[in-house]
């Protein structure tokens, strides 16, 4: 049972446009969420995270969205540019555990 | 400031076999975290050594274990590897334990690859 859950496995966005991913997670009780990039042959690249308590946090051009009710969360890259092609991977941490989505691959096109 | 290191990246064995994998983290990170990514079931999370103590564990079988030394250096060890074990293998290493609640520290190494035959 998959307590994180990416259900899009891949994305193409137009360079410049806004590229949005999203997770949904199940547990209600977990306290953060964080962003992680990575690229082939890499280990994961922190990107940004935000606390239950928040509903947004940004950084550069990196946006979270927390929506609770729904528990949902998304990130948004604004402007998409050709270096964030990558596997986006959502996680979902609570005390002593952290459990990540399958990730994402974003296609920014030219 | 160096990176995560982890040693070896490529390595192939056989159903049965067991494998010890090394992970050196980033100096003055006392947490070290082990997670295998497959393409089937993503990253999951293996456990987590702090201060030389296992403080958490995934849904990992017993067959997965770890240590870690005094200097931080992190050692994971599968026995009786079977096909399934093919993954790719990151740690992660960060100054706070997870226990804190937020991970948003953790630097990961380039991982090991595992193949099982």
């Amino acid at each position: 049972d998959q307590q994180v859950k990416q259900n899009s496995p891949s994305l193409s966005v137009q360079e410049g446009r806004i590229s949005i991913l999203n997770c949904d997670y199940t547990n209600s009780m977990f306290d953060y969420f964080l962003w992680y990039k990575k690229y082939p042959a890499e280990g994961p690249t922190f990107l940004i995270s935000i606390s239950s308590i928040k509903d947004k946090n940004e950084d550069g051009r990196f946006t979270v969205f927390l929506n609770k009710s729904a528990k949902h969360l998304s990130l948004h890259i604004v402007p998409s540019q050709p270096g964030d092609s990558a596997v986006y991977f959502c996680a979902a941490s609570r005390d002593d555990k952290i459990i990540f989505g399958k990730g994402t691959r974003l296609h920014i096109l030219p | 400031k160096a990176g995560v290191t982890q040693t070896p990246r490529y390595l192939i064995k056989t159903r049965g076999q067991q494998v010890t994998l090394s992970c050196s983290p980033i100096s003055g990170h006392r947490s070290v975290s082990w997670y295998q990514q497959t393409p089937g079931q993503g990253l999951q999370f293996l456990f987590e050594y702090f201060s030389e103590t296992q403080r958490n564990k995934g849904n990992f079988p017993g067959r997965f274990s770890g240590r870690q030394f005094s200097n931080s250096r992190s050692e994971m060890n599968v026995s009786t590897l079977e096909l399934g074990d093919s993954a790719l293998y990151l740690c992660a290493s960060s100054f706070y334990t997870l226990g804190r609640g937020s991970t948003d520290t953790q630097y990961f190494g380039p991982g090991t690859r595992l193949t099982v035959l």
